[in-house]
């Protein structure tokens, strides 16, 4: 059984500019979960897609967008990237929507804003 | 809302004893938490969850106490070993899909 992968593992990017993740969700999973990890903080829900559809939204800006592809991989993508945007993006998969059902997290992506 | 941790606090326990890392959580309409640790460069990973309609949950070296009058959770680590070093982090849901708030975290140090 695969676990969940990210990519990159490690992003520069400037001040404006537009950035794409990527996670692959754990074998028979349908569900990603996406968070923000700033240096020495909790991580902060982001959004939730299940079958390719958000369902679920934390307090981020729209400029913060996502997918999911029908293999429920899924790609979040931030526009007009800012100082405050960098940090740790995890994602985590699950199977179903449930409260209860548990979540893989991947090992995350390190995204550094300059 | 979500807690934000400005800054870890850190607890400090000699390899052999009990650890015991508190939480407080905010929403009172939360029915589901769980602990989480996560190590360095790497993701949370799942520790022990339990129900709101609990007060009580055992795992292997760990146990979980919920305390819903005061909104408080712990986390009783057994025999702590190195390996136990980590940030560990108390975690709330409530609502129809899987939105997790995070607590502020805790560093474990394990002193050999």
């Amino acid at each position: 059984e695969t676990g969940v992968t990210q990519s990159p593992t490690h992003l520069i990017k400037t001040r404006g500019q537009q950035v794409t993740l990527r996670c692959s969700s754990q074998s028979g999973h349908n569900t990603v979960s996406w968070y923000q990890q700033a240096l020495g903080q909790g991580p902060q829900f982001i959004f939730q897609y299940y079958r390719e559809e958000e369902n679920g939204r934390g307090n981020f800006p729209p400029r913060f967008s996502g997918l999911q592809f029908p293999n429920y991989s899924s790609e979040l993508n931030v526009n007009a990237l800012e100082l405050d945007d960098s940090a740790l993006y995890l994602c985590a998969s699950s199977s179903g929507t449930r409260s209860e059902a548990e979540q893989f997290f991947g090992p995350g992506t390190r995204l550094t804003v300059l | 809302g979500e807690n934000v941790g400005l800054h870890l606090p850190t607890l400090s326990v000699q390899e052999g004893d009990n650890s015991i890392i508190n939480c407080a959580y905010s929403n009172s309409a939360s029915d589901y938490f769980i602990w989480y640790k996560q190590e360095s460069g790497k993701g949370p990973q799942f520790i022990i969850d339990i129900r709101s309609n609990m007060d009580k949950r055992q795992g292997q070296r760990v146990t979980v106490l919920l305390n819903k009058t005061v909104k408080h959770l712990s986390l009783q680590i057994a025999a702590t070993q190195p390996g136990d070093s980590a940030v560990y982090f108390c975690a709330e849901r409530s609502g129809g899909y899987q939105k997790v708030t995070f607590g502020t975290g805790t560093k474990l140090q394990v002193i050999p």
